[in-house]
C-alpha cells in the first residue's frame, strides 16, 4: 500500500500569514498516461466530516477560496493557505487515490498563533 | 442537493456484528462508486472500502479484509457495510462518501455513524 506522510504534525500561524503543509507519498502518484497526480487535500473541523479542498494535486474544488492552493508532483506535495483566516483552523489531510487502496496522511493541525 | 445519511451504528461486543447503511439522495446513485471511511475517536481518517457503481469492483483496507463486506442496492439508493468479528480497534465514526465525478477524490460525505466495540 502507498504510505502517506505529512509534516509538520501541527503548526500555529498568525492571522493573515502563510501556512504551508507538506505531504509525501511512498511511491509516485503521478499517472503517466494523463500526467495527473492522484492526490487530494481535505479540511476537517471538529465534529464535522472532511471537506474536499483540492484534487489532482492542484485543482480547487468548486467553492473553495483561492487562498488555498496545492502544488507538487510525483511523491512530494504542498498545501498552502496564503493568508490564514480564523475559519481555517482545522486538521488538514492529504490522500492518494492512485491505488485502488486509498490512503490518507496522518493529518496536520493548523491553529492561530 | 447530494445527501448521504448513515445509520446502524451503536454499541456492540467484541466478536459481534453490525450492519451500517447509507441512504443516498440528490444524484443518480447507480452512476457512482461509493466508499466507507472511518475515524477512530481523536484519530485520523482511514479509508475502509469502496464499491464500483455496478458492484463489479470491490476493494478493502487490509485492516478489515475478510471481516467486512461492502454492498449496494441501486434500486434502493443505498450503500451497506456488513461488519463481522468486530474488534475494539474498529471503534470509530463511519462515513459514507462519494467522489466529485471528476476525480476519485471524495467530495460528498455523510455526517457519520458511531460504532463502539466494547464489552
Amino acid at each position: 500500500d502507498i504510505v502517506m506522510t505529512q509534516s509538520p504534525d501541527s503548526l500555529a500561524v498568525s492571522l493573515g500569514e502563510r501556512a504551508t503543509i507538506n505531504c509525501k507519498s511512498s511511491q509516485s502518484v503521478l499517472y503517466s498516461s494523463n500526467n495527473k497526480n492522484y492526490l487530494a487535500w481535505y479540511q476537517q473541523k471538529p465534529g464535522q466530516p472532511p471537506k474536499l479542498l483540492i484534487y489532482w494535486a492542484s485543482t480547487r474544488e468548486s467553492g473553495v477560496p483561492d487562498r488555498f492552493s496545492g502544488s507538487g508532483s510525483g511523491t512530494d506535495f504542498t498545501l498552502t493557505i496564503s493568508s490564514l483566516q480564523a475559519e481555517d483552523v482545522a486538521v488538514y489531510y492529504c490522500q492518494q487515490y492512485y491505488s485502488t487502496i486509498f490512503t490518507f496522511g496522518p493529518g496536520t493541525k493548523v491553529d492561530i498563533k | 442537493e447530494v445527501q448521504l445519511v448513515e445509520s446502524g451504528g451503536g454499541l456492540v461486543k467484541p466478536g459481534g456484528s453490525l450492519r451500517l447503511s447509507c441512504a443516498a439522495s440528490g444524484f443518480t446513485f447507480s452512476s457512482y462508486s461509493m466508499n466507507w471511511v472511518r475515524q477512530a475517536p481523536g484519530k485520523g481518517l482511514e479509508w475502509v472500502s469502496s464499491i464500483s457503481s455496478s458492484s463489479s469492483y470491490i476493494y478493502y483496507a487490509d485492516s478489515v479484509k475478510g471481516r467486512f463486506t461492502i454492498s449496494r442496492d441501486n434500486a434502493k439508493n443505498s450503500l451497506y457495510l456488513q461488519m463481522n468479528s468486530l474488534r475494539a480497534e474498529d471503534t470509530a465514526v463511519y462515513y459514507c462518501a462519494r467522489d466529485n465525478g471528476i476525480a476519485v477524490a471524495l467530495c460528498y460525505w455523510g455526517q457519520g455513524t458511531l460504532v463502539t466495540v466494547s464489552s
